[in-house]
């Protein structure tokens, strides 16, 4: 059972550089979403998308883009990366429809900017 | 917005005693849910446990409850017989049909032989 796949794992850029990170999850969830964790500020939500071409900011959007390729592919872009951005990304995804709204996350992204 | 609120940076607890782990919410809608989420040193997220605005009894899982207590907007988390498994950082969460989950900032828990 794959459930919420991230890639990649780890990740360093320097400023200025771009790069995506990837999402895919295989349980035929409508909604999915992108947070990020920082040391002493738990998880913030960057960007969600409720279903399948929607997409909307969440707390931090600033500095980030996301694709929603298709049901299970949810993608998000950094265009020009700055250490602000340095963070665990996690990729997240739920059945709306079940009611309880849980969240089944990937394994996360740990991104460093120089 | 919804607002989440953890008082407790971090706590101790003796093997096999119990501890509460305090969460307190701040939301206007009258639907909604409380989340508790457990975070190894391993970084996965791990959901535990689920309570309904409107759920008149306290959720249960295994060794987990939930001490819903509405008029005072709080959703403390209670682990029973505290295992050496179980330190770790923990997050409360909350969702108000916006198909978000706003988090707190986490308690860690240190279980001590």
């Amino acid at each position: 059972n794959a459930g919420v796949t991230q890639t990649p794992k780890f990740q360093v850029l320097k400023t200025g550089q771009s790069m995506t990170l990837q999402c895919a999850q295989d349980m035929n969830h409508n909604s999915m979403y992108w947070y990020r964790q920082d040391p002493g500020m738990g998880l913030r939500l960057i960007y969600y998308s409720a279903s399948e071409g929607t997409t909307d900011k969440g707390e931090v959007p600033n500095g980030y883009n996301v694709s929603r390729l298709n049901k299970r592919e949810f993608s998000l872009r950094l265009e020009s990366a700055a250490p602000s951005q340095t963070s665990v990304y996690f990729c997240a995804s739920s059945d709306q429809d079940r009611g309880s709204g849980e969240l089944f996350f990937g394994e996360g992204s740990r991104l460093t900017v120089l | 917005a919804q607002k989440i609120t953890q008082t407790q940076p971090g706590m101790f607890v003796q093997e096999k005693e119990a501890v509460t782990l305090d969460c307190t919410y701040d939301t206007s809608d009258p639907s909604y849910g409380l989340f508790w989420y457990k975070q190894p040193s391993s970084g996965e997220m791990i959901f535990l446990i689920y309570q309904g605005s409107y759920d008149q009894q306290n959720a249960t899982e295994g060794r987990y409850s939930l001490n819903f207590q509405k008029a005072r907007k709080s959703a403390n988390l209670v682990i029973s017989a505290s295992q050496l498994g179980d330190s770790a950082m923990y997050f409360c969460a909350n969702e108000a049909g916006s198909y978000q989950l706003t988090f707190g900032k986490g308690t860690k828990l240190s279980v001590i032989p």
